[in-house]
Protein backbone atom coordinates (compact mmCIF):
# COMPACT_ATOMS: atom_id res chain seq x y z
CA UNK A 1 0.00 0.00 0.00
CA UNK A 2 1.27 3.40 -1.33
CA UNK A 3 1.52 5.55 2.08
CA UNK A 4 1.93 9.50 1.18
CA UNK A 5 3.09 11.56 4.62
CA UNK A 6 2.47 14.77 5.44
CA UNK A 7 4.81 17.21 7.61
CA UNK A 8 3.03 19.18 9.65
CA UNK A 9 0.16 18.24 10.06
CA UNK A 10 -0.68 21.64 11.67
CA UNK A 11 1.34 24.97 11.23
CA UNK A 12 -0.02 28.61 12.54
CA UNK A 13 2.34 31.21 11.79
CA UNK A 14 2.27 34.84 11.34
CA UNK A 15 1.51 37.19 8.21
CA UNK A 16 5.13 37.81 6.34
CA UNK A 17 6.26 34.42 7.82
CA UNK A 18 8.53 31.55 5.31
CA UNK A 19 7.26 28.24 5.97
CA UNK A 20 7.96 25.10 4.45
CA UNK A 21 5.12 22.00 4.24
CA UNK A 22 6.90 18.65 3.83
CA UNK A 23 5.27 15.20 1.31
CA UNK A 24 7.28 11.74 1.75
CA UNK A 25 6.63 8.37 0.58
CA UNK A 26 8.44 4.84 0.51
CA UNK A 27 6.53 4.53 -3.04
CA UNK A 28 7.79 6.25 -6.72
CA UNK A 29 5.19 8.33 -7.87
CA UNK A 30 4.78 9.36 -11.66
CA UNK A 31 3.94 12.49 -10.94
CA UNK A 32 3.10 14.25 -7.64
CA UNK A 33 -0.19 17.11 -6.78
CA UNK A 34 -0.47 19.92 -4.63
CA UNK A 35 -3.68 20.50 -4.04
CA UNK A 36 -5.00 23.71 -1.85
CA UNK A 37 -9.40 23.34 -0.19
CA UNK A 38 -10.35 26.42 1.66
CA UNK A 39 -13.53 25.50 4.42
CA UNK A 40 -16.80 24.42 2.68
CA UNK A 41 -15.30 24.16 -0.55
CA UNK A 42 -13.59 21.11 -2.84
CA UNK A 43 -9.92 20.98 -3.37
CA UNK A 44 -7.98 23.06 -6.18
CA UNK A 45 -5.33 22.19 -8.33
CA UNK A 46 -2.15 23.93 -7.36
CA UNK A 47 0.58 22.34 -9.68
CA UNK A 48 1.34 18.79 -10.72
CA UNK A 49 4.92 18.14 -10.76
CA UNK A 50 6.30 14.69 -12.91
CA UNK A 51 10.21 14.73 -13.58
CA UNK A 52 12.81 13.90 -10.72
CA UNK A 53 14.27 17.17 -9.32
CA UNK A 54 11.55 19.64 -10.89
CA UNK A 55 11.00 22.73 -9.40
CA UNK A 56 7.62 24.71 -10.07
CA UNK A 57 7.14 28.61 -8.78
CA UNK A 58 3.54 29.96 -8.33
CA UNK A 59 4.25 33.15 -7.46
CA UNK A 60 5.13 33.25 -3.76
CA UNK A 61 4.83 29.50 -4.07
CA UNK A 62 7.48 27.04 -4.74
CA UNK A 63 7.01 23.33 -5.58
CA UNK A 64 9.84 20.45 -5.78
CA UNK A 65 9.86 16.86 -6.49
CA UNK A 66 12.45 14.81 -4.91
CA UNK A 67 15.00 13.55 -7.05
CA UNK A 68 14.01 10.07 -6.38
CA UNK A 69 10.10 11.42 -7.41
CA UNK A 70 9.33 9.66 -3.40
CA UNK A 71 8.94 13.32 -2.04
CA UNK A 72 7.86 16.44 -2.49
CA UNK A 73 7.73 20.16 -0.35
CA UNK A 74 5.76 23.04 -0.51
CA UNK A 75 7.24 26.56 0.03
CA UNK A 76 5.40 30.06 0.94
CA UNK A 77 7.22 32.77 0.81
CA UNK A 78 5.96 35.49 3.06
CA UNK A 79 2.65 34.24 3.86
CA UNK A 80 -0.61 36.01 3.85
CA UNK A 81 -3.88 35.48 5.57
CA UNK A 82 -5.35 34.43 2.02
CA UNK A 83 -2.67 31.57 2.28
CA UNK A 84 -4.77 30.06 4.58
CA UNK A 85 -6.01 26.38 4.30
CA UNK A 86 -5.46 22.89 4.13
CA UNK A 87 -2.76 21.76 1.58
CA UNK A 88 -2.88 18.12 0.26
CA UNK A 89 0.07 16.24 -1.60
CA UNK A 90 -1.96 13.40 -3.92
CA UNK A 91 0.35 11.13 -6.18
CA UNK A 92 -0.24 8.62 -8.70
CA UNK A 93 1.17 5.81 -8.83
CA UNK A 94 2.31 4.74 -12.41
CA UNK A 95 -0.18 1.35 -12.55
CA UNK A 96 -3.19 3.11 -10.92
CA UNK A 97 -6.07 5.12 -11.75
CA UNK A 98 -6.81 6.65 -8.66
CA UNK A 99 -4.61 9.34 -6.87
CA UNK A 100 -3.45 8.91 -3.27
CA UNK A 101 -3.71 11.68 -0.94
CA UNK A 102 -1.87 12.82 1.94
CA UNK A 103 -3.44 13.69 5.37
CA UNK A 104 -3.10 17.45 4.79
CA UNK A 105 -1.41 20.28 6.43
CA UNK A 106 -3.84 22.86 7.80
CA UNK A 107 -2.12 25.92 8.00
CA UNK A 108 -3.30 29.44 9.55
CA UNK A 109 -1.86 32.87 8.67
CA UNK A 110 -2.58 35.67 11.21
CA UNK A 111 -2.22 39.46 10.28
CA UNK B 1 -20.15 26.97 -15.81
CA UNK B 2 -21.41 24.20 -13.10
CA UNK B 3 -18.05 21.78 -13.50
CA UNK B 4 -19.42 19.18 -10.83
CA UNK B 5 -22.44 19.30 -8.52
CA UNK B 6 -23.02 17.24 -5.80
CA UNK B 7 -26.71 17.07 -4.08
CA UNK B 8 -27.96 17.25 -1.61
CA UNK B 9 -25.38 19.11 0.45
CA UNK B 10 -26.11 17.77 3.96
CA UNK B 11 -28.16 15.46 5.33
CA UNK B 12 -29.16 13.54 8.30
CA UNK B 13 -29.65 9.70 8.45
CA UNK B 14 -30.91 7.51 11.16
CA UNK B 15 -28.80 4.28 11.65
CA UNK B 16 -30.10 1.65 8.87
CA UNK B 17 -31.57 3.95 6.86
CA UNK B 18 -30.33 4.38 3.10
CA UNK B 19 -29.58 7.31 0.78
CA UNK B 20 -27.95 7.81 -2.78
CA UNK B 21 -25.52 10.68 -2.96
CA UNK B 22 -25.63 12.47 -6.72
CA UNK B 23 -22.33 13.63 -9.07
CA UNK B 24 -22.99 15.44 -12.10
CA UNK B 25 -19.92 16.89 -14.46
CA UNK B 26 -20.63 19.14 -17.03
CA UNK B 27 -16.82 18.76 -18.26
CA UNK B 28 -17.79 15.40 -20.63
CA UNK B 29 -15.29 13.58 -18.47
CA UNK B 30 -14.53 9.82 -18.67
CA UNK B 31 -13.10 9.16 -14.70
CA UNK B 32 -15.40 9.85 -11.76
CA UNK B 33 -14.51 9.41 -8.15
CA UNK B 34 -16.00 9.21 -4.43
CA UNK B 35 -13.50 10.24 -1.60
CA UNK B 36 -14.72 10.90 1.69
CA UNK B 37 -12.65 13.30 4.22
CA UNK B 38 -12.64 12.81 7.99
CA UNK B 39 -10.76 14.71 10.16
CA UNK B 40 -6.98 14.40 10.26
CA UNK B 41 -7.78 11.50 7.86
CA UNK B 42 -7.52 12.85 4.41
CA UNK B 43 -9.19 12.12 1.39
CA UNK B 44 -9.76 8.11 0.96
CA UNK B 45 -11.26 6.80 -2.08
CA UNK B 46 -14.46 4.85 -1.94
CA UNK B 47 -15.42 3.58 -5.75
CA UNK B 48 -14.37 5.21 -8.83
CA UNK B 49 -15.58 4.73 -12.74
CA UNK B 50 -13.54 4.71 -16.01
CA UNK B 51 -16.23 5.32 -18.17
CA UNK B 52 -20.14 4.92 -18.55
CA UNK B 53 -21.01 1.83 -17.06
CA UNK B 54 -17.55 0.54 -15.28
CA UNK B 55 -17.11 0.73 -11.37
CA UNK B 56 -14.35 -0.47 -8.93
CA UNK B 57 -13.47 -0.33 -5.58
CA UNK B 58 -11.41 2.04 -3.83
CA UNK B 59 -9.30 2.38 -0.24
CA UNK B 60 -12.60 2.09 1.59
CA UNK B 61 -15.45 0.60 -0.53
CA UNK B 62 -17.00 -1.59 2.52
CA UNK B 63 -20.85 -0.09 3.07
CA UNK B 64 -21.25 1.17 -0.11
CA UNK B 65 -22.63 0.86 -3.67
CA UNK B 66 -21.97 3.04 -6.98
CA UNK B 67 -23.61 3.41 -10.46
CA UNK B 68 -22.20 5.15 -13.48
CA UNK B 69 -25.27 4.94 -16.12
CA UNK B 70 -24.74 7.89 -17.50
CA UNK B 71 -21.35 9.18 -18.37
CA UNK B 72 -22.27 12.97 -16.91
CA UNK B 73 -23.37 10.91 -13.43
CA UNK B 74 -22.33 8.73 -10.72
CA UNK B 75 -24.39 8.23 -7.92
CA UNK B 76 -23.05 6.97 -4.01
CA UNK B 77 -25.45 4.75 -2.30
CA UNK B 78 -25.81 3.69 1.89
CA UNK B 79 -27.78 0.72 1.81
CA UNK B 80 -28.03 0.79 5.51
CA UNK B 81 -26.01 4.01 6.88
CA UNK B 82 -23.71 3.62 9.97
CA UNK B 83 -22.50 6.17 12.42
CA UNK B 84 -19.39 5.22 11.31
CA UNK B 85 -20.04 6.47 7.69
CA UNK B 86 -20.48 10.00 9.12
CA UNK B 87 -18.08 12.36 7.16
CA UNK B 88 -17.75 15.03 4.33
CA UNK B 89 -18.18 12.82 0.82
CA UNK B 90 -16.40 14.36 -2.30
CA UNK B 91 -17.50 13.54 -5.58
CA UNK B 92 -14.62 14.57 -8.44
CA UNK B 93 -13.82 13.94 -12.21
CA UNK B 94 -11.11 14.07 -14.45
CA UNK B 95 -10.43 13.87 -18.48
CA UNK B 96 -7.65 12.00 -18.22
CA UNK B 97 -6.71 9.07 -16.08
CA UNK B 98 -4.69 10.60 -13.03
CA UNK B 99 -2.18 8.02 -13.49
CA UNK B 100 -1.36 10.05 -16.44
CA UNK B 101 -0.98 13.79 -14.19
CA UNK B 102 -5.08 13.82 -15.06
CA UNK B 103 -6.18 16.90 -12.79
CA UNK B 104 -9.15 16.12 -10.56
CA UNK B 105 -12.03 18.56 -10.63
CA UNK B 106 -14.07 18.16 -6.95
CA UNK B 107 -17.47 19.18 -5.98
CA UNK B 108 -18.44 21.29 -3.44
CA UNK B 109 -18.96 18.17 -1.01
CA UNK B 110 -21.37 16.63 0.70
CA UNK B 111 -21.71 16.40 4.59
CA UNK B 112 -23.87 13.14 6.12
CA UNK B 113 -24.61 13.20 9.73
CA UNK B 114 -25.34 9.38 10.75
CA UNK B 115 -27.40 9.07 14.07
Amino acid sequence: TQLLEQSPQFLSIQEGENLTVYCNSSSVFSSLQWYRQEPGEGPVLLVTVVTGGEVKKLKRLTFQFGDARKDSSLHITAAQPGDTGLYLCAGASQAGTALIFGKGTTLSVSS
Amino acid sequence: NAGVTQTPKFRVLKTGQSMTLLCAQDMNHEYMYWYRQDPGMGLRLIHYSVGEGTTAKGEVPDGYNVSRLKKQNFLLGLESAAPSQTSVYFCASSYIETGYTGELFFGEGSRLTVL
